[in-house]
């Protein structure tokens, strides 16, 4: 079935650091969502990125569906910033979002 | 316009007893999408429900795990004779239709299920 592999599982960063979360696809997807999900656990909509790039103040993303991968860029990053990242893509007929395993995102001051 | 809702926030439950979970969707949404995400894991899909339809429960446990969308009210998730393992996060979420069109699946802040 589907693979959503995400990359790295885990990172560390100094507060200001920037930094590139990644997404690969075993097939063709075809929508794409990033997800924060917070220290409450809260899932935070980030992007919905079909295909190009958005930018959301200190955050970026980019998907090229034609490689089956999506790139989540952090600049100048915030402890606020700490929690999970994931990404999910849209499989078949449905809006059935299969999620990648995430990654563990800690911003220390 | 409110957000998915999800209630209650905390549930915890002994061993034995029912769960149940619920989820309203979107203002003018009829798609309802559960999740469960166990602890330190990734959320996987459970089930997909249209209004008095369920369309696919493929990711639902064969036993003790049932779900429903009725005409009117929310989505209910029951979960009998729970057991440890179903302590999780079960997040639920909600589109406005069937079509692999250009909307986002938008979630609720999840019920916390805890089995002691």
């Amino acid at each position: 079935g589907i693979q959503v592999e995400q990359s790295p599982p885990d990172l560390i960063l100094q507060e200001g650091a920037n930094s590139t979360l990644r997404c690969n696809f075993s097939d063709s997807v075809n929508n794409l969502q990033w997800f924060h999900q917070n220290p409450w656990g809260q899932l935070i909509n980030l992007f919905y990125i079909p295909s190009g790039t958005k930018q959301n103040g200190r955050l970026s993303a980019t998907t090229v569906a034609t490689e089956r991968y999506s790139l989540l860029y952090i600049s100048s990053s915030q402890t606020t910033d700490s929690g999970v990242y994931f990404c999910a893509g849209l499989i078949g007929g449905y809006n059935k979002l299969i999620f990648g395993a995430g990654t563990r995102l800690a911003v220390h001051p | 316009n409110a957000g998915v809702m999800q209630n209650p926030r905390h549930l915890v439950r002994r061993r034995g007893q029912e769960a149940r979970l619920r989820c309203s969707p979107m203002k003018g949404h009829s798609h309802v999408y559960w999740y469960r995400q166990l602890p330190e894991e990734g959320l996987k899909f459970m089930v997909y429900l249209q209004k008095e339809n369920i369309i696919d429960e493929s990711g639902m446990p064969k036993e003790r795990f049932s779900a429903e969308f009725p005409k009117e009210g929310p989505s209910i998730l029951r979960i009998q004779q729970v057991v440890r393992g179903d302590s999780a996060a079960y997040f639920c979420a909600s589109s406005p239709s069937d079509r692999n069109t250009n909307s986002p699946l938008h979630f609720g802040n999840g019920t916390r299920l805890t089995v002691t």
